[in-house]
Parts: C-alpha cells; structure tokens; sequence
C-alpha cells in the first residue's frame, strides 16, 4: 500500500534561514511525489513534483525539493525562509496502483518562520 | 477567472438536515474528485469522476452522494447529517498529473 509520513507536526524556523520539511514515502513501483501549501482558510496550491529525472526539483516561491530513492524522502527545502512561508505543507504521492490520479496526502507539516 | 470554484464557502447545518456542495472548474479537466479534510488537517480522498463517470468511491457513508452533470461540474450532496461530518471538503480537477484545488467549503454541523 501507499503511503506518505511526515514526521513533524511542526517546523519553526528564523526568517533567512534554510527550512527543510520531511517526507517519506513508501510505494509500489516508480513513485509521483507532489509538496502541496496551504494557506489559512484558503485551498491547497501545488508547490512541484517529482516524475523522473533529476533528483533535484524547483518549483514555486523559491521551493526546491529532493528526490532521493535509496532514503525513499522526498524533502522540502529552501534557501531562506519567508516569514510569508508560514503555512502548512502537505506531501502527496500518487496511487500508482490504479489510474485514478487518486493522492494519497502525509498528514501535514505546519512550518512556522518567525521575523 | 477561478480555476475550481466551490460554493458556499461556508455552510452550518442542523444534525438530520441534507446539503449540497457545489463544484464547478473552468480548466477543461477531465477528471474531478472530492476530498476531506478533518479537524486534524488530515486530507482524504472521497470520490473521482472522470468524464462524468466515477472511478473512485473510498469507503464513504452512502449519505454521501456525489453527482456530476458534466465534467465541469462534480457536486456533492449529503443526506442525514451527522455530528462527525462536520470538515472542510475540497473539490479538485486534474488534467493527469497534477490536481488543482478549490478554496474549500467549511462544513460544521451543529
């Protein structure tokens, strides 16, 4: 079966700092990891993905993300945090045991950037 | 110009009463789905339709009854409601890989 943990509940983090929130996953066959963002009271945003191909992933607001398949993690990082970064952040894999395009979600990291 | 629309944002309801929640996405996806998000922030998915025909059905309560005109449209209707579905549910479309999602409609049943 799927499945995705994130071991932090929480994430805290002085702004201009790195952040990295965790993930791991486990999966049958070649894994589709996506990082989701939530923002208060708003939807989920996606933030990038991993497909194939390098391990390393860029996506939205400055995110980048590693694939490592030995580790089975797909972690989320940046540079230097935003106080704006405040958010909680969801991992996801893809059921790649139907076509469904079913997302199978972690429960969520809430990362908190303090000024 | 929003992508996936839910209405209302914000829905309060007596416990035995039956709402709807309504979905509507403007990208030309063919593939919609429903999902939960409990107190806990923990996201499950509930149905998928595709091209109007469902392909997912998670082990839900059969008061829950989605139902898609077209494949722009993917509602959700809940008869009976109870105490524990009180959520956020999240409608999304995808065009395969990645799934767009809709602000949310907070559910609190009192």
């Amino acid at each position: 079966a799927q499945s995705v943990a994130q071991p932090e509940d929480q994430v805290n983090v002085a702004e201009g700092n790195p952040l990295t929130v965790k993930c791991t996953y486990s999966v049958s066959g070649n894994p589709y990891l996506f990082w989701y963002v939530q923002y208060p009271n708003r939807g989920l945003q996606f933030l990038l993905k991993y497909i194939t191909g390098d391990n390393l992933v860029k996506g939205s607001y400055g995110f980048e993300a590693e694939f490592n398949k030995s580790q089975t993690s797909f972690h989320l990082k940046k540079p230097s945090a935003l106080v704006s970064d405040s958010a909680l952040y969801f991992c996801a894999v893809r059921d790649g045991s139907s076509n469904t395009g079913k997302l199978i979600f972690g429960q969520g990291t809430t990362l908190q950037v303090k000024p | 110009d929003t992508a996936v629309s839910q209405t209302p944002k914000y829905l309060v309801t007596q416990m035995g009463n039956d709402k709807s929640i309504k979905c509507e996405q403007n990208l030309g996806h063919d593939t919609m789905y429903w999902y939960k998000q409990d107190s806990k922030k923990f996201l499950k998915i509930m149905f998928s339709y595709n091209n109007k025909e469902l392909i997912i059905n998670e082990t839900v309560p059969n008061r829950f009854s989605p139902k898609s005109p077209d494949k722009a449209h993917l509602n959700l209707h809940i008869n009976s409601l109870e105490l524990g579905d009180s959520a956020v549910y999240f409608c999304a479309s995808s065009p395969g890989m990645v799934a767009f999602f809709g602000q949310g409609t907070r559910l609190t049943v009192v």
